[in-house]
């Protein structure tokens, strides 16, 4: 089966940094994304690992540990428009025809305060 | 990034009426498009895989008989919801996949919120 965690919620300063966490048991894995989603919109590409380590974008950053089954993302100088939910998701059961299927963890809603 | 153009935006109708989405990809041939629901202060949920020319794969629980899929080409899929009712009131989300992008992006469209009175 699969069991994404992240926390319910999270707030943080404006100009702050903060670290959100994802823990992942599934039964496969072919990488791990992870998302924005403002409230009433679809969900927007932020980040992609796949291989152990960070990947830096901007003021954006994603980490990976296969081996634990962990991930965050890292966002730097928060700003008033980063308050949204973050969505983590894996992707890992083969949905055929050369695709994967993306599970989704249930979001954290971030509020930037001033 | 590829675009995923969805619509319409939004619904309100009447139970018992059959509503129709269309997810489009712009700029990008997608065999596997996927549709999801989404609840209030809930993650999405995977309802259904469309493949293009075959029958689309279904999630646990969920009425195909109900949520018709049509992948009729490469850039369009399209969800019907057959009589609706109130329980059906959420905001359904369909994506799809650059398959010419290495890194195998999904992509969403914006979103169609169905509220069924």
């Amino acid at each position: 089966g699969q069991n994404i965690d992240q926390p319910t919620e999270m707030t943080a300063t404006e100009g702050a940094i903060v670290q959100i966490n994802c823990t992942y048991q599934t039964s496969g894995f072919n990488g791990l994304f992870w998302y924005q989603q403002h409230a009433g919109e679809a969900p927007t590409f932020l980040s992609y690992n796949v291989l152990d380590g960070l990947e830096e974008k901007g003021r954006f950053s994603s980490f990976l540990s296969r081996s634990k089954g962990y991930s965050y993302l890292l966002l730097k100088e928060l700003q008033m428009k980063d308050s949204a939910s973050y969505l983590c998701a894996v992707r890992d059961q083969w949905a055929g025809a050369g695709s994967y299927q993306l599970t989704f963890g249930k979001g954290t809603k971030l509020s930037v305060i001033p | 990034g590829a675009v995923v153009s969805q619509h319409p935006s939004r619904v309100i109708c009447k139970s018992g009426t059959s509503v129709k989405i269309e997810c489009r990809s712009l700029d990008f041939q997608a065999t596997t498009m996927f549709w999801y629901r989404q609840f209030p202060k809930q993650s999405l949920m995977l309802m259904a895989t469309s493949n293009e020319g075959s029958k689309a794969t279904y999630e646990q629980g969920v009425e195909k008989d109900k949520f018709l899929i049509n992948h009729a080409s490469l850039t369009l899929s399209t969800l019907t919801v057959t009589s609706a009712h109130p329980e059906d009131s959420s905001f359904y989300i369909c994506s799809a996949r650059d398959l010419g992008v290495a890194k195998n992006i999904q992509y969403f469209g914006a979103g169609t919120r169905l509220s069924v009175l």
